[in-house]
């Protein structure tokens, strides 16, 4: 069975800090792709990145970078420089190619607040 | 802006009322799915529709009932709903019509409140 986990409930930072929001995933397929989405309190989820099992380039995308490690079976996301408007949920999901078809697993959420 | 629309934004029903909740999307996408959301949770998927099929119910009370009227629309009816129902209903779509590979665009969702 596919299982998303986030251990971080919370996290509250100081505006310019970097942060690292950790995710950690569980799949028996061999082929499967994994998302961040982020959730700021108007309530729409916003995609942010998608990764495939074959694919474990690390990934920079302005203030934002991602660290994917299939020996660990987990994908890191990292705001450099946090910013007020970074404040948001940030949900890690997992989706399965094989099985599951259609059913994103997604983890319980990290809720960061960025401080000015 | 979201290209997937969400109406009403807010809704407030009582336990015996009938209405629905609407979605659109005009990206040419093939899957559209309903996601229920509580408070502090993360989406918990209801519905997926493939191809305008019903692919996938989560076992969902059937005091939820989905449409697909085209592969545009998608629609949540709602009827006889109880007090635990009060969510926010977010309705999704994925270019892939299998829905395997492809990221979620989400709508803003319904806030909805049963009394």
């Amino acid at each position: 069975a596919q299982k998303v986990t986030q251990a971080q409930t919370e996290i509250s930072v100081v505006e310019k800090e970097d942060v690292t929001l950790d995710c950690v995933y569980e799949t028996r397929d061999t082929t499967y792709y994994l998302f961040w989405y982020k959730q700021p309190p108007s309530g729409e989820l916003v995609f942010l990145i998608r990764r495939n099992s074959f694919d474990e380039q690390n990934e920079i995308s302005g203030r934002y970078s991602w660290n994917f490690q299939k020996s660990t079976s987990s994908f890191n996301f990292t705001i450099t420089a946090s910013q007020v408007v970074d404040s948001a949920v940030y949900f890690c999901a997992l989706s399965e190619v094989s099985t599951n078809a259609g059913k994103s697993t997604f983890g319980d959420g990290t809720t960061l607040t960025v401080k000015p | 802006d979201t290209e997937v629309t969400q109406t009403p934004k807010h809704l407030v029903m009582g336990m015996t009322n009938k209405k629905s909740l609407k979605c659109e999307q005009h990206m040419g996408h093939r899957a559209m799915y309903w996601y229920k959301q509580k408070a502090k949770k993360p989406p918990e998927l209801m519905f997926v529709y493939s191809y305008e099929k019903l692919s996938i119910n989560e076992s969902v009370p059937s005091r939820f009932s989905p449409e697909c009227p085209n592969s545009s629309l998608l629609n949540l009816h709602l009827h006889a709903l109880q007090p635990e129902d009060s969510a926010l209903y977010l309705c999704a779509s994925s270019q892939d019509g299998l829905g395997r590979t492809g990221e979620l665009f989400f709508g803003e969702g319904s806030r909805l409140t049963v009394l």
